[in-house]
């Protein structure tokens, strides 16, 4: 069966410091990879979405910048933190290919707590 | 702009009664939705799905129901339990694309 895990599940960065979150997939090849904030008391927000190695697409301006150097990892970065990057980060993925009539479910990982103080 | 709209923040609900979520969508493409639950600190899981060819699937106490002409999809929860306090978000994709629209989700409290 297919696992994703995220890490670290909780941290807190002072502003202007770096950034790193890591996700990997188990048990499929060749997904589709989402990184997601949930801004407190706020939906889910798409961030970047990657469908292959390197290549990425981001939703919204931002402080933040994916990559993905692996078919089944993808890391979400940023140089220097602000204030507004606190949020609940999660990671997702979901098979590229559709059924007839039919269409993919998006799983998530266990999400990151990340404070910026 | 916001392509899938759920237009209740919260909802409160006696154990046992049924809980009804709603949803609204824009985008005429989207021929999938889904609905997640969600818990505090927690990743979403996935509930139940219905393609845009339904109009209702059903999988235990979860009953998703859709209404094209309307744009309009709703999930039932029969009977709600205590243990399904929790966040539920609806999304939505379309055939051309690999997004996942997520509405703003809905605060379900039940009451024992």
């Amino acid at each position: 069966s297919q696992t994703i895990h995220q890490w670290p599940a909780t941290l807190v960065q002072p502003v202007g410091s770096p950034l790193s979150l890591e996700c990997t997939v188990e048990g499929t090849s060749n997904p589709n990879l989402y990184w997601y904030r949930q801004a407190a008391g706020r939906g889910l927000q798409l961030l970047f979405y990657s469908v292959g190695i390197g290549q990425i697409s981001s939703e919204v301006p931002q402080n933040l910048s994916a990559s993905r150097p692996q078919d089944r990892q993808f890391i979400l970065s940023s140089k220097k933190l602000l204030l507004s990057d606190s949020g609940f980060y999660l990671c997702a993925w979901s098979e590229k290919d559709r059924e007839t009539y039919s269409g993919n479910t998006i799983y998530f990982g266990e999400g990151s707590w990340l404070t910026v103080v | 702009d916001q392509q899938v709209k759920q237009n209740s923040p919260s909802l409160s609900v006696q154990e046992g009664r049924i809980s009804i979520l709603n949803c609204d969508y824009t985008n005429s493409m989207f021929d999938y939705f889904l609905w997640y639950k969600k818990y505090p600190a927690e990743g979403p899981t996935f509930l139940i799905s219905i393609s845009s060819i339904k109009d209702k699937n059903e999988d235990g106490r979860f009953t998703v129901f859709l209404n094209k002409s309307a744009k309009h999809l709703s999930l039932h929860i029969v009977p709600s339990q205590p243990g399904d306090s929790a966040v539920y978000f609806c999304a939505a994709s379309a055939r051309t694309g690999n997004q996942f629209y997520f509405g703003t989700g809905t605060s379900l409290t039940v009451i024992p």
